[in-house]
């Protein structure tokens, strides 16, 4: 099974580009979110989705637009790269948002904005 | 959302059992109580939840306080792949969001 796998693994932006971080899972998982870690800090919630159709803001949202039109893919969009925005990105998922699911995780994308 | 608190860092020797603990004091009744782990350069992987009763599954075993408002995370045997952060959530029964901390960074010495 592969599980959540992330796309890229690594990318430089110059300051001001944008683009979009993938995220597809094949567990058939409605909850899906995104976090970022900065270097020797705990992760961060930026997004989140209970299902196709639905997000929802996380702890840092600014900066980052999700989208979820299908059950197995959570891109995350960056409008308009920053500095500040350099860090790893992990996109998680679980069967539901219930307490009792396990998060799964993805590798990571990991990002530096020059 | 819940906040837990737990030691910045901890050391264990190989081989021995390590005891990782976690506050809670805000716990609500519908909080499960989450662990996670991060090897290095690693995403994180989920350990053990727990409710209200102590949980052992294969990687762990988890102790919840009568109370509910600590819990510690009992690796059995540490080796040296458990060096990791480990990270203590409180994950809500009504959202499911998964809100972490700074975790317990675990050095296990051989």
């Amino acid at each position: 099974n592969a599980g959540v796998t992330q796309t890229p693994k690594f990318q430089v932006l110059k300051t001001g580009q944008s683009m979009t971080l993938q995220c597809a899972q094949d567990m058939n998982h409605e909850y899906m979110s995104w976090y970022r870690q900065d270097p020797g800090m705990g992760l961060r919630l930026i997004h989140y989705s209970v299902g196709a159709g639905i997000t929802d803001q996380g702890e840092v949202p600014n900066g980052y637009n999700v989208s979820r039109s299908t059950t197995e893919d959570f891109p995350l969009r960056l409008l308009s790269a920053a500095p500040s925005q350099t860090s790893v990105y992990f996109c998680a998922s679980s069967y539901r948002d219930r307490g009792p699911s396990e998060a799964f995780f993805g590798q990571g994308t990991r990002l530096t904005v020059v | 959302d819940a906040k837990t608190t737990q030691p910045n860092s901890m050391e264990s020797n190989e081989e021995e059992p390590v005891h990782l603990p976690c506050n809670h004091s805000t716990i609500s009744g519908t909080d499960y109580i989450h662990w996670y782990r991060q090897l290095p350069s690693q995403g994180p992987e989920y350990v053990i939840h727990g409710l209200t009763s102590n949980v052992n599954n294969r990687m762990a075993s988890l102790a919840i306080a009568e109370d509910r408002k600590s819990s510690t995370l009992i690796l059995h045997r540490a080796t040296l792949r458990d060096a990791a952060v480990y990270y203590c959530i409180l994950k809500s029964g009504n959202t499911g969001k998964l809100i972490f901390g700074q975790g317990t960074t675990l050095q296990v010495k051989p």
